[in-house]
């Protein structure tokens, strides 16, 4: 597609329960990034993936939050037994990468979805 | 990961030109510095990026002087619609994907 795409754009749900968050990045680009941000903050890391794995996972707060990118392009950021606290905007970005030596102008430069607006009751 | 250190915020007026400064002492030789500008609502959005001396786009321009251990961004002739928050984040360029760390950013207040 033309951006990053994410769905759905506003979730409430109430706490304890399950939540899954989809992005759709841009065609093409093999590394997707997840991140959370809280208002009057910066984005926060949670995970990136270069094609169907996760690179570094190192950001993700717990055990009830995993992600996925099964065929190396959606990603699903899944949320277990939610909490108060994890009420945020999730942001996926997706950029452009490449094997060798050479750079590909714009590399590493990431492309955001709008986000996806989590509140937990 | 190379820490950058940036106002928390700035204010300015319509028509002025805006020089946000981002500190990067630690910035290792591969490191290239790149900007990102988020409106409300919206994920950031990519503004410029460089690696030494000067770069210009339609946007902005970016000084970076001899030892890299700073960079400002220009914005020329502030609007209203420049109103976000700016941020500085360094990191290498020319590798495969890697970790991509925001810091808190500078938020840009500009009055008519």
């Amino acid at each position: 597609g033309a951006g990053v795409s994410q769905t759905p754009s506003n979730k409430v749900t109430e706490k304890g329960k399950y939540v899954e968050l989809r992005c759709d990045p841009i065609s093409g680009h093999t590394a997707l990034y997840w991140y959370r941000q809280s208002l009057g903050q910066g984005p926060e890391f949670l995970i990136y993936f270069q094609g169907t794995g996760a690179a570094d996972d190192s950001g993700l707060p717990n055990d009830r939050f995993f992600a996925v990118r099964p065929e190396g392009s959606v990603s699903t950021l899944k949320i277990q037994r939610t909490e108060r606290g994890d009420s945020a905007v999730y942001l996926c970005a997706s950029s452009l990468t490449f094997v060798g030596d050479r750079g590909v102008s714009g590399a590493n430069v990431l492309t955001f979805g709008a986000g996806s607006r989590l509140t937990v009751l | 990961l190379a820490k950058t250190t940036q106002p928390i915020s700035m204010d300015s007026y319509e028509g002025q030109e805006v020089n946000i400064t981002c500190s990067h002492n630690n910035i290792a030789t591969n490191d290239y510095i790149t900007w990102y500008q988020q409106f409300p609502s919206q994920g950031p959005r990519f503004i410029i990026q460089g690696y030494k001396t000067k770069v210009t786009n339609e946007v902005a321009s970016l000084f970076i002087p001899a030892d890299r251990k700073s960079s400002t961004l220009s914005l020329p002739r502030v609007s209203l619609s420049d109103t976000a928050v700016y941020y500085c984040l360094v990191g290498e360029r020319y590798s495969s994907a890697s970790k991509i760390i925001f810091g808190s950013g500078t938020r840009l207040s500009i009055r008519p």
